[in-house]
């Protein structure tokens, strides 16, 4: 069973608020991805990271922010969160480094609601 | 970039073979075939991963063609439980990385 990580698991937050949602992994896995999901709606990468300081945008554009300092670390930044921003955020990692079989093993994700 | 394509949805009953047939037309030679489920509020889950011909595990069976242009999950003997959002996708290898793009999946619903 994967080991990744993040909290919190809900947020409900005014708007105009800083808010960094946390995403650890156990397994050593280089890669990390964040993803956006509205309820029913499909899952969008919005960042990912190779391994320690490499952070690049993904195809859906967001004003959050990434830092990638450890390992095992990869938290999400919103400096000024907005109603807009209410979504659920998904953690992944990935074991296959840049090969073309890898998984992703994902986080149990965090409901943001931003009032 | 290899994009895929899905039915938006599924209806099927308890004990029943449940076929999900997913198109890739510009799929490239490197690319594997991978299938997540979805259960709401949670984060994907791998299922099942190929590159041709049949694979399958305790879960599901993977059948792809020679082409590899499309794929097939089949689920065996369905539950209540597998009642999920079940995505199909390739390694998007076009630029040097692989970051891996999720459509908008199939919603199986399984009926008692």
């Amino acid at each position: 069973e994967a080991d990744i990580y993040q909290t919190p698991r809900y947020l409900v937050i005014g708007t105009g608020k800083k808010i960094t949602l946390e995403c650890s992994q156990t397994m050593g896995h280089d890669k990390m991805y964040w993803y956006q999901q509205d309820p029913g709606m499909e899952l969008h990468l919005i960042h990912y990271s190779y391994g320690v300081n490499s952070t690049e945008k993904g195809d859906l554009s967001s004003e959050s922010t990434v830092s990638r300092i450890r390992t095992e670390h990869f938290p999400l930044t919103l400096e000024s969160a907005r109603p807009s921003h209410t979504s659920q955020y998904l953690c992944a990692s990935s074991d296959g480094g840049k090969g073309p079989n890898e998984k992703l093993f994902f986080g149990s994700g965090t409901q943001l609601s931003v009032l | 970039l290899a994009k895929t394509t899905q039915p938006i949805s599924m209806d099927s009953y308890e004990g029943q073979e449940v076929n999900i047939t997913c198109s890739h037309n510009n799929i490239a030679t490197n690319d594997y075939i991978t299938w997540y489920q979805q259960f709401p509020s949670q984060g994907p889950r791998f299922i099942i991963q190929g590159y041709k011909t049949k694979v399958t595990n305790e879960v599901a069976s993977l059948f792809i063609p020679a082409d590899r242009k499309s794929s097939t999950l089949s689920l065996p003997r369905v539950s209540l439980s597998d009642t999920a959002v079940y995505y199909c996708l390739v390694g998007d290898g076009s630029s040097g990385t692989y970051k891996y793009i999720f459509g908008t999946g199939t919603r199986l619903k399984v009926l008692a």
